[in-house]
């Protein structure tokens, strides 16, 4: 069975500090993708990576899948209030398996101004 | 263009009654997931579907919980019967599975609440 564990839960910190989310797993994933989710909402898809130590930006995110593609980061620099939220990473199985898309337990994260 | 559709958004039933969640995918869209999600599990992949075929069911909980894809345009879970213990809110998305970076479109989700 695939597992992915995401740390922290939770995290709340000031406007302006950074942060970083961690997603991990004994599996080799072919593909890993971060989520954002609002309350009332479903998640909305920030970004994939797919390439083993490919790392990603998206404005302050930065995302970086590890060499081994078992595991990824999500880094934020300068949180802002507008980040607050839960963050989610999924991993694909092997594609030619069918598709198969688990998701870690989430970081609900607290950015005060 | 419309999103991925769920209804309803919100149900109150009262334990042993049957419950019935809908959804419609992206139109185009080959690949459709039903998710639960709850404070304590976090969202849990249920089942899925590739071209309206179930791939793989083994996060349906038991029995009581079916799930059906008659077309490429809707999709049916169904709880028979139900118990407390299954309030979540149920999300369903749908993406086009052409290669392993497809995008997942969720739902509004419908909110389950089992007295």
């Amino acid at each position: 069975t695939q597992l992915l564990e995401q740390s922290p839960q939770f995290l709340s910190i000031q406007e302006g500090e950074n942060l970083t989310v961690y997603c991990n797993s004994s599996s080799v994933f072919s593909s890993l993708q971060w989520y954002r989710q609002e309350p009332g909402e479903g998640p909305v898809l920030l970004v994939t990576v797919v390439t083993g130590g490919e790392v990603k930006k998206l404005k302050r995110l930065t995302f970086q899948f590890g060499d081994a593609r078992k595991d990824s980061s999500l880094h934020i620099t300068a949180a802002q209030p507008g980040d607050t939220g839960l963050y989610l990473c999924a991993g694909e199985a092997d594609y030619n398996q069918g598709g198969k898309l688990i998701f870690g337990q989430g970081t609900e994260l607290s950015v005060k101004p | 263009d419309a999103g991925v559709i769920q209804s309803p958004r919100h149900e109150v039933t009262e334990m042993g009654q049957e419950v019935t969640l809908r959804c419609k995918p992206i139109s185009g869209h080959n690949s459709l997931f039903w998710y639960r999600q709850t404070m304590m599990r976090g969202l849990e992949l249920l089942i899925y579907f590739n071209n309206n075929v179930p791939i793989d069911d083994s996060g349906m909980p038991e029995d009581r919980f079916s799930a059906k894809m008659p077309n490429a345009s809707f999709s049916t879970l169904k709880i028979q019967p139900s118990e407390p213990r299954d309030s979540a809110v149920y999300f369903c998305a749908s993406r086009k599975r052409q290669t392993n970076t497809g995008e997942l479109f969720f739902g509004e989700g419908s909110r389950l609440t089992v007295l």
